[in-house]
């Protein structure tokens, strides 16, 4: 089946740096999507993208569809406490308007 | 309600009982889904209604799992005859339409835990 591999898989980083993670899937998406999930809770969208080479930026978070429709970034400028948390890609395949197929989760940590 | 609600927040059943998970989704939400999150991973879609209609079931793990949303609102998610590999958590979320530009919320989620 469809699978999205996201990397990094942890992340340990000091206040103030910029962060950077990808995803990549084995097949063409319309639609990707990036969520931040903190403990106890469900996830929450952050960025939603619509089209190839979209760039959508929400506060201090930028997000790009890819070009080849198989891949996409989030980065996060100027990290604070309250990034901490688990981040998933997802993603919708074409002509799967219904089913969102989640990446595997980064976790941000961030060193006193 | 201001968004997706799920109940109980924690289950513990005992190896072979019945669980049913209940789901109120967003007033006037017209899609919702289920997704199973194992412990360190992602969420994986179960499966998803529109109105009363169970559209798409195909990431249901076995025939142990049943859905439904007989009036088109709340909806139950039911586990028989539980087992240890069914421990993950649960998520509903909901939509107001379907088609690729519609936003799912999520609600917090049941934790199962079968001993």
């Amino acid at each position: 089946g469809q699978q999205l591999n996201q990397s990094p898989q942890s992340m340990f980083i000091q206040e103030g740096e910029d962060v950077s993670m990808n995803c990549t899937s084995s097949s063409i998406f319309n639609t990707w999507l990036w969520y931040k999930q903190d403990p106890g809770e469900g996830p929450v969208l952050l960025i939603a993208l619509y089209k190839a080479g979209e760039l959508t930026s929400n506060g201090r978070l930028t997000a790009q569809f890819g070009i080849t429709r198989k891949d996409s970034f989030l980065n996060i400028s100027a990290s604070i406490p309250s990034d901490v948390g688990i981040y998933f890609c997802a993603g919708r395949a074409m002509n799967r308007d219904d089913k969102i197929i989640f990446g595997k989760g980064t976790r941000l940590h961030i060193l006193p | 309600g201001a968004g997706v609600s799920q109940s109980p927040r924690y289950k513990v059943a005992k190896r072979g009982q019945d669980v049913a998970l209940r789901c109120d989704p967003i007033s006037g939400h017209v899609s919702l889904f289920w997704y199973q999150q194992a412990l360190g991973q992602g969420p994986e879609f179960l499966t998803y209604f529109q109105n009363e209609a169970q559209l798409d079931k195909s990431g249901l793990p076995s025939d142990r799992f049943f859905a439904e949303r007989p009036e088109g609102s709340v909806s139950t998610l039911k586990i028989q005859r539980t087992q240890q590999e069914d421990s993950a958590v649960y998520l509903c979320a909901s939509s107001d339409g379907g088609g690729a530009g519609n936003i799912q919320y999520f609600g917090a989620g049941t934790r199962l835990s079968v001993l």
